[in-house]
């Protein structure tokens, strides 16, 4: 157990809808970051908060949003979905910005039909 | 920018046979190396990690990895693998400065130990 939790573990929804995925980092931990695994591009970096902030942002599209909220939880926005949303979106938290190791949560596999 | 390959896309192995499980990495700065473990349906666990220091890296589950910076590589290895290593390794890159989008992930191998 990473000590990181996501939520929902599985999402089945249609195209055009919002979700919204939710992250509870380890306790302590500062950053968040968001990652998008599917089978054809691998793991995909998103974004990162760090202290409630924004602090990099990846191949996040501008159907996406976050945020980090004063209690460090986070949640990840995703609307008009499209087929190609479909993935597994992974929650990974570290102690501070620099680097030594993310652990990740189990993820949130959003299926759109 | 940090790019990672990961060669093989797969690799079939016995059990209690040796294993490497290729990476290669490319970066206009000096980094950290990672490589990281999925298990079927689950997230992704750290197995080691290369910071600085000794280029031989000893993981958990028996894994170990050596960063060499000439070649640019950091192979990852085992010298028996168990059924129970089964899964999908990820090799991934970060420069000292940053995390981030400069946390990169290679592509992935999928290790089969077959019995």
């Amino acid at each position: 157990d990473s000590g990181v939790t996501q939520t929902p573990k599985h999402l089945i929804t249609a195209t055009g809808q919002r979700v919204t995925l939710r992250c509870s980092p380890r306790s302590g931990d500062l950053s968040v970051y968001w990652y998008q695994q599917s089978l054809d591009q691998g793991l995909q970096f998103l974004i990162q908060y760090y202290n409630g902030e924004e602090r990099a942002k990846g191949n996040i599209l501008e159907r996406f949003s976050a945020q980090q909220f004063p209690d460090l939880h986070s949640e990840l926005n995703l609307s008009s979905l499209e087929l190609g949303d479909s993935a597994l979106y992974f929650c990974a938290s570290s102690l501070t910005l620099t680097p030594g190791e993310l652990f990740f949560g189990e993820g949130s596999r959003l299926t759109v039909l | 920018a940090q790019s990672v390959t990961q060669l093989d896309s797969q690799v079939p192995v016995f059990e209690e046979a040796p294993v490497e499980l290729r990476c290669n990495y490319s970066s206009s700065v000096s980094v950290y190396l990672f490589w990281y473990v999925q298990y079927p349906n689950q997230g992704l666990q750290l197995l080691l990690k290369y910071l600085s220091g000794s280029t031989l890296v000893k993981g958990i589950n028996g894994f170990e990895a050596e960063f060499n910076k000439s070649q640019t590589s950091f192979h990852l290895r085992k010298p028996s693998v168990h059924i129970s290593d089964t899964a999908e390794y990820f090799c991934a890159v970060s420069d000292s400065r940053n995390y981030g989008q400069n946390f990169v992930f290679g592509p992935g191998t999928r290790l089969s130990v077959l019995p």
